[in-house]
């Protein structure tokens, strides 16, 4: 059963850098298949961020592209999520996932609620 | 970028009747059309992918319709584990892959 769950600090200050990481457990990330993120503001729908193939090529929205990086983190079978200079925009609620076909989205992570505040 | 709307925002539908929810996308997507159940508080599940494959564990009562930019999918007979937020997403158009806005079913 392949389980996702994020962790990273729930509060970050403007024009700071928001970074998450999602533990995987259940399955080797290098394996297969790609893993990212999908956002959701409070009482809004889903933005896609992006995500990373085992391999490590990444594809991000252009609209965050400038501020995203997601890597991969082999030797704890994790993945992470840096998202810079952020706004009260940015605050949300971030899941991780695994995506199976093209944009198909299998597995999710329970999220976690990140407030960009000072 | 795509452009998906969903409809109606909200729908209010009886225990044991049918739901229809429609989305439609601004452009063509073929049949690369997604749908996921999202209970408020819960991370989303997937229900529906490439229009009409129901994904695993996922009930018959649940079955999804459309090509190109017309999409529906139908719960036949709701159940009170149903009353929740759906979402269509297209993966058609990279990037980016969009979402809907959801459309809120509630019970009657």
């Amino acid at each position: 059963q392949v389980q996702l769950q994020e962790s990273g600090p729930g509060l970050v200050k403007p024009s700071e850098t928001l970074s998450l990481t999602c533990a995987v457990s259940g399955y080797s990330i290098t394996s297969g298949y790609h893993w990212g993120w999908i956002r959701q503001p409070p009482g809004k729908g889903l933005q896609w961020i992006g995500s990373i193939s085992q391999s490590g090529t990444t594809d991000y929205t252009p609209s965050l592209e400038s501020r995203v990086t997601i890597s991969l983190d082999t030797s704890k079978n994790q993945f992470s999520l840096k998202l810079t200079s952020v706004t009260a925009a940015d605050t949300a609620v971030y899941f991780c996932m695994r995506r199976v076909v093209r944009g198909v989205v299998e597995y999710w992570g329970q999220g976690i609620l990140v407030t960009v505040s000072s | 970028e795509i452009v998906m709307t969903q409809s109606p925002a909200t729908l209010s539908v009886s225990p044991g009747e049918r739901a229809t929810l429609s989305c439609r996308a601004s452009q063509t997507v073929s049949n690369n059309l997604a749908w996921y159940q999202q209970i408020p508080g819960q991370a989303p599940r997937l229900l529906i992918y490439a229009s009409s494959t129901r994904a695993a564990g996922v009930p018959a009562r649940f079955s999804g319709s459309g090509s190109g930019t017309e999409f529906t999918l139908t719960i036949s007979s709701l159940q009170s584990e149903d009353f929740a937020i759906y979402y269509c997403q297209q993966y058609h158009h990279w990037p980016p892959y969009t979402f809907g806005q959801g459309t809120k079913l509630e019970i009657k």
